[in-house]
């Protein structure tokens, strides 16, 4: 039913392994963004790309290295993680940057151990 | 700044009755729209319903309407004739006009009962 898809649905991982999170959509849109959604607290916007370039990094640590290689697929490249890193990552699509819904994939959970 | 308020942590409804979850803003710009969000327990934040701040209507989608009031700055969301699966995480968030930014609350569990 979604039009954003994400793999994978759950991930755990050490902290010196590398893993990516990747975001698909079928939506046609333009711009895609990457969320944090930790236990008790708000969402919170990590990244955002539009037309395949990025437009916000929210003072995101460099551990967390995003990609874009085109319009309908986004990375999330995970490395050195931290136990305080394990949270739903959620994906998210809109038509483009400006006034337009967002509509979210079904997130990874991830687990740092 | 701009600030997404939800009230209640968590609310009770009987299956078929209506539920109004609260939400209020703070945002002095006169341009800005605002987001309703459902999150069941597998994580997907599903969009329910939008309402322009220059709309001169209350938004409905299906069984979902909002309750605007521009002055008192506060959109609630009203789920008509409850269902189970209406169970979730309600999320409020509000987007300046011409910013994409979202600021969201922090949630309300809505539990149906049956």
């Amino acid at each position: 039913e979604t039009g954003v898809t994400q793999t994978p649905r759950h991930l755990v991982m050490g902290m010196t392994n590398k893993k990516s999170l990747k975001c698909e959509q079928h939506l046609g849109h333009n711009a895609m963004y990457w969320y944090k959604q930790s236990a008790k607290k708000p969402l919170e916007l990590m990244f955002v790309y539009n037309f395949k370039e990025q437009t916000e990094n929210n003072s995101v640590p460099s551990r967390f290295s995003p990609e874009c290689p085109n319009s309908s697929h986004l990375f999330l490249h995970l490395h050195t993680l931290q136990p305080e890193d394990s949270a739903l990552y959620l994906c998210a699509s809109s038509q483009d940057q400006l006034e337009d819904t967002q509509y979210f994939g079904p997130g990874t959970r991830l687990t740092v151990l | 700044a701009q600030k997404i308020t939800q009230t209640q942590p968590g609310m009770f409804v009987q299956e078929k009755e209506a539920v109004t979850l609260d939400c209020t803003y703070d945002t002095s710009d006169p341009s800005y729209g605002l987001f309703w969000y459902k999150q069941p327990s597998s994580g997907e934040m599903i969009f329910l319903i939008y309402q322009g701040s220059y709309d001169q209507q209350n938004a409905t989608e299906g069984r979902y309407s909002l309750n605007f009031q521009k002055a008192r700055k506060s959109a609630n969301l009203v789920i008509s004739a409850s269902q189970l699966g209406d169970s979730a995480m309600y999320f409020c968030a509000l987007r300046r006009g011409s910013n994409y930014k979202l600021t969201f609350g922090k949630g309300t569990l809505l539990t149906v009962n049956p």
